[in-house]
C-alpha cells in the first residue's frame, strides 16, 4: 500500500528564502504526482501535476521535481513572500484509474 | 467561470438527521470525488465516480451515500449512521479518472 510523507510538517521561514517541501512515497511505481496548496478553511488549489515520465514542472516561482527511483519529489519556492503562507499537500496516484494518496502537508508560514 | 461549487459552506445538522451537500461542476470532466478532511488525519476518500450513472466506494464510504445522475452533480448525503460526522467535506472532479484533480471550496459541517 502506497504510503506518502510529507517533513515537515511546519516550517516557518522570513520572507525572501528561498525554500524547499519534501514530499517522499514508498512505492516508485507512480502514474503521477500532484502538489496543492490549501489556505484555512478553503478547498486545494492545484499547482503543478507532474507526469511519471517528467522530472520536473515549473510555474511562476514554483518548480516541483520528481524522482521515481528514490520515491521523492521537492517544491521549491522562490523568493517567498507571505502571501506563500499556506498548507502544501502532495498527492501520489500509483496507476492510472487508482485513486490519489495524499501526504499529511507541511504547514508554511512565511513571516514579513 | 469553469469551477466546483460546493454547498452550503456552513451546515449544522441535529444527531439522527440525514444532511445532503451538494457539488457542481461546469468543467465537463467526467469524473467526480468526496474527500473528507479531519485534522491530523490528511484527506481520505468517500466516494468517486468515473462517469455518469456510475460511482464507487472509497476508503470510508460507510454511512455515506452519492449519487451520478447528471455529469455535473454529484450530491453527497451523510446519513445518521455515519458515527462521526463532524468534519470537513470536499469534492473534486478531473477530466478522466487519471488526470489531475480540482477542488471546490468545501462544506464544513457540524454535528450538535
Amino acid at each position: 500500500k502506497q504510503e506518502v510523507t510529507q517533513i515537515p510538517a511546519a516550517l516557518s521561514v522570513p520572507e525572501g528564502e528561498n525554500l524547499v517541501l519534501n514530499c517522499s512515497f514508498t512505492d516508485s511505481a507512480i502514474y503521477n504526482l500532484q502538489w496543492f496548496r490549501q489556505d484555512p478553511g478553503k478547498g486545494l488549489t492545484s499547482l503543478l501535476l507532474i507526469q511519471s515520465s517528467q522530472r520536473e514542472q515549473t510555474s511562476g516561482r514554483l518548480n516541483a521535481s520528481l524522482d521515481k527511483s528514490s520515491g521523492r519529489s521537492t517544491l521549491y519556492i522562490a523568493a517567498s513572500q507571505p502571501g506563500d503562507s499556506a498548507t502544501y499537500l502532495c498527492a501520489v496516484r500509483n496507476n492510472a484509474g487508482n485513486m490519489l494518496t495524499f501526504g499529511g502537508g507541511t504547514r508554511l508560514m512565511v513571516k514579513p | 467561470d469553469g469551477g466546483i461549487t460546493q454547498s452550503p459552506k456552513y451546515l449544522f445538522r441535529k444527531e439522527g438527521q440525514n444532511v445532503t451537500l451538494s457539488c457542481e461542476q461546469n468543467l465537463n470532466h467526467d469524473a467526480m470525488y468526496w474527500y473528507r478532511q479531519d485534522p491530523g488525519q490528511g484527506l481520505r476518500l468517500i466516494y468517486y465516480s468515473q462517469i455518469v450513472n456510475d460511482f464507487q466506494k472509497g476508503d470510508i464510504a460507510e454511512g455515506y451515500s452519492v449519487s451520478r445522475e447528471k455529469k455535473e452533480s454529484f450530491p453527497l448525503t451523510v446519513t445518521s449512521a455515519q458515527k462521526n460526522p463532524t468534519a470537513f467535506y470536499l469534492c473534486a472532479s478531473s477530466i478522466t479518472i487519471s488526470t489531475g484533480l480540482f477542488f471546490g471550496e468545501g462544506s464544513r459541517l457540524t454535528v450538535l
